[in-house]
């Protein structure tokens, strides 16, 4: 069993629904991350947490580090979100190391 | 505004042949790092450097060797390319203050026959 797992692997929408992905991990953790993979191919940080929720735009981010779980929001979707989305974890005792899920693609469709 | 920047971005060699592919950074990052990402498969990290002149092997380093030229380069070589290592792989840098996130190179594109 992978130590971070994504859910859904893929997910399609209609311009301006609400889309939730999950990230739920097996080892203690200092920090997640959620990452967007651009169909370039290109990786952009969306976000680090270590509690809470944070918020940037449409985007949000939550993480519950008693129940091992965080999730990423999107509202009012839009066909230029479609990419995948990429959940990693800092293990306590990796350093900075980090260690990725298997991504969710998104697609948005008008 | 250059970021991280990997040379090539695309490849095609022949099972056997030597490569090197060539990362730099220009944000005076200290941590340096090599991953591969495959069809169902999260990334992986091949190598990474946390300082300039230390070097260490990742989850997936067989096959491959490393270079932390200076602060600003770390070079992923390939001796003897195996089908195997047909993958995309990124490099990437990190400040070295915690919290801060790695940025990402836009990837460069391996087939080995």
């Amino acid at each position: 069993k992978n130590e971070v797992e994504q859910s859904p692997q893929n997910l399609t929408a209609q311009e301006g629904e609400f889309i939730t992905i999950n990230c739920s991990y097996s080892v203690g953790i200092s920090a997640l991350h959620w990452l967007q993979q651009h169909p370039g191919g290109g990786i952009v940080s969306l976000f680090m947490l270590s509690s809470g929720k944070k918020k940037h735009g449409r985007l949000i981010a939550t993480i519950n580090i008693q129940e091992k779980h965080s999730s990423l929001h999107i509202t009012a979707s839009h066909p230029r979100d479609s990419a995948v989305y990429i959940c990693a974890v800092i293990r306590e005792t990796s350093g900075s190391r980090l260690t990725f899920g298997e991504g969710t693609q998104l697609t948005v469709n008008p | 505004n250059a970021g991280v920047t990997q040379t090539p971005k695309f490849q095609v060699l022949k099972t056997g042949q030597s490569m090197t592919l060539q990362c730099a950074q220009d944000m005076n990052h200290n941590s340096m790092y090599w991953y591969r990402q495959d069809p169902g498969m999260g990334l992986r990290l091949i190598y990474y450097s946390a300082s300039e002149g230390t070097t260490d092997k990742g989850e997936v380093p067989n096959g491959y060797n490393v270079s932390r030229l200076n602060k600003r380069e770390f070079s992923l070589r390939l001796e003897s390319a195996a089908p195997s290592q047909t993958s995309v792989y990124f490099c990437a840098s990190r400040g070295g203050l915690f919290g801060q996130p790695q940025h990402f190179g836009d990837g460069t594109r391996l087939s080995i026959l």
